[in-house]
């Protein structure tokens, strides 16, 4: 079946750097990704969204790169703050014939060092 | 503005019993999702509910079911318990279908420890 995958279950990053998460993602005719970020404790929380239709999308501090060619997404985030430390889980929503479904990658967890 | 909220929060059962989750969407929002969460499977999609129609159902055996009200707030039920559905239960609200717009709202779980 169709999925969505990380590269990297463990990011540690140096507060100020800036990080980097990716996944990829095997349906080519999904045409709408998510990123979400969890705490600890807490349900996931919406960061940014981008469209098939586009390549980059820009947010607060973080942007989302979308590579359709080789069906790979990157959450790039700025001047990383130890507030930043979470689980970040990328989503790919299916076409019709998936069922139009949220499917979720296993997420990659960031650590942001002081 | 109100968030989703999940209830109970915790909940302790054992093997062979049932377990009922509450879930009250955003205000004014239609689409209540399911989504079951843990540490080897990740978040798995389990129903979304629309307007008390299921709109959309995951890859879960008949024991997880779930139910719509009028007013928005949903319901999921699993029955005959067993010890693998141990997981947090995530319940998440959108304003429309989830299919068109994919921006879900979650709520911060209910954990449920079968034993």
């Amino acid at each position: 079946g169709e999925s969505v995958g990380l590269h990297l279950p463990t990011l540690s990053v140096q507060e100020g750097d800036n990080s980097i998460i990716n996944c990829a993602y095997s349906n080519s005719a999904s045409d709408y990704f998510i990123w979400y970020k969890q705490e600890s404790g807490k349900g996931p929380q919406f960061i940014i969204d981008i469209r098939s239709n586009m390549d980059k999308r820009q947010g607060q501090r973080v942007t989302v790169l979308l590579n359709k060619t080789v069906k790979h997404l990157s959450l790039q985030i700025a001047a990383t703050q130890p507030g930043d430390s979470a689980v970040y889980f990328c989503a790919e929503k299916g076409d019709k014939a998936a069922g139009n479904k949220l499917t979720f990658g296993g997420g990659t967890r960031v650590l942001v060092k002081p | 503005k109100a968030g989703v909220t999940q209830t109970p929060r915790y909940l302790i059962k054992t093997r062979g019993q049932q377990v009922t989750l509450s879930c009250s969407p955003i205000s004014g929002h239609r689409s209540v999702s399911w989504y079951q969460q843990t540490p080897g499977q990740g978040l798995q999609f389990l129903f979304e509910y629309f307007s008390e129609t299921q709109r959309n159902k995951g890859n879960f055996p008949g024991r997880f079911s779930g139910r719509q009200f009028s007013n928005s707030r949903s319901e999921m039920n699993v029955s005959t318990l067993e010890l693998g559905d141990s997981a947090l239960y995530l319940c998440a609200s959108s304003l429309g279908s989830y299919a068109n717009t994919g921006e879900l709202f979650f709520g911060e779980g209910s954990r449920l420890t079968v034993l």
